[in-house]
């Protein structure tokens, strides 16, 4: 069974373009997170979405927007794509916002397999 | 800001011997999490062990165990018993209101 998925999996496109990455979770997680994985294999978040209200926006350009339609899905649309974008990009859910559990594993964050976008 | 250092940027270790990796962490905070990722060649992203901060017993799952000195900041990761599905990237991870990643360590199990 799939927990968290990504569609698609890799995604190539031109500069200039606007692209979408869809998530989706069926583990019941209330919170849901974007990381970005550059080419030097660091990991950085970008969003952090609890109950479909943003709680974390890391600094990230606005050319990209989240949204969640509802708690078992969380998007990312990017307008403009630039060079600089290719990455592989990771969706990860929680059932709780990490750090609020009390120490009951509820808030471990599971990912997904990972968008691999290439910017041409 | 917190920072996750991984010093060593690359290990290979034989098949049924034990490796050690290394993460220090930087935060003025007293409660936070720790967790290491591992990230095989296919790029899933798979959760090893954690440890909340405020826990002296150090985590142990099955051939994975952590060695946290809280006071030295250090949080390192021991694998036993190695087997050549465990060569991949480990990454440590901080966590207080985010999870802030090290730059990764590199695993490679000889056969």
């Amino acid at each position: 069974d799939t927990a968290v998925s990504q569609t698609p999996k890799y995604l190539v496109t031109q500069m200039g373009n606007d692209k979408s990455i869809k998530c989706e979770q069926n583990l019941g997680h209330d919170t849901m997170y974007w990381y970005k994985q550059d080419s030097k294999k660091f990991l950085k978040i970008m969003f952090s979405y609890n109950n479909k209200e943003l709680i974390i926006n890391e600094t990230v350009p606005n050319r990209f927007s989240p949204k969640s339609p509802d708690k078992a899905h969380l998007n990312l649309h990017i307008n403009s794509l630039e060079l600089g974008d290719s990455a592989v990009y990771f969706c990860a859910s929680s059932q709780a916002i990490t750090g609020t559990s009390g120490g009951t594993e509820g808030d471990t964050q599971y990912f997904g397999p990972g968008t691999r976008l290439t910017v041409l | 800001a917190q920072t996750v250092t991984q010093s060593q940027p690359e290990m290979s270790v034989q098949e049924a011997e034990t490796v050690t990796l290394s993460c220090t962490y930087d935060t003025s905070e007293n409660n936070y999490y720790l967790f290491w990722y591992k990230q095989p060649p296919s790029r899933q992203m798979i959760l090893v062990i954690r440890q909340e901060a405020y826990k002296q017993q150090n985590a142990t799952e099955n051939r994975f165990s952590v060695n946290f000195q809280k006071a030295a900041k250090s949080f390192s990761l021991k694998i036993s018993d190695s087997q050549l599905g465990d060569t991949a990237m480990y990454f440590c991870a901080f966590h207080d209101y985010k999870l802030s990643f090290g730059a990764g360590t590199t695993v490679t199990v000889r056969a």
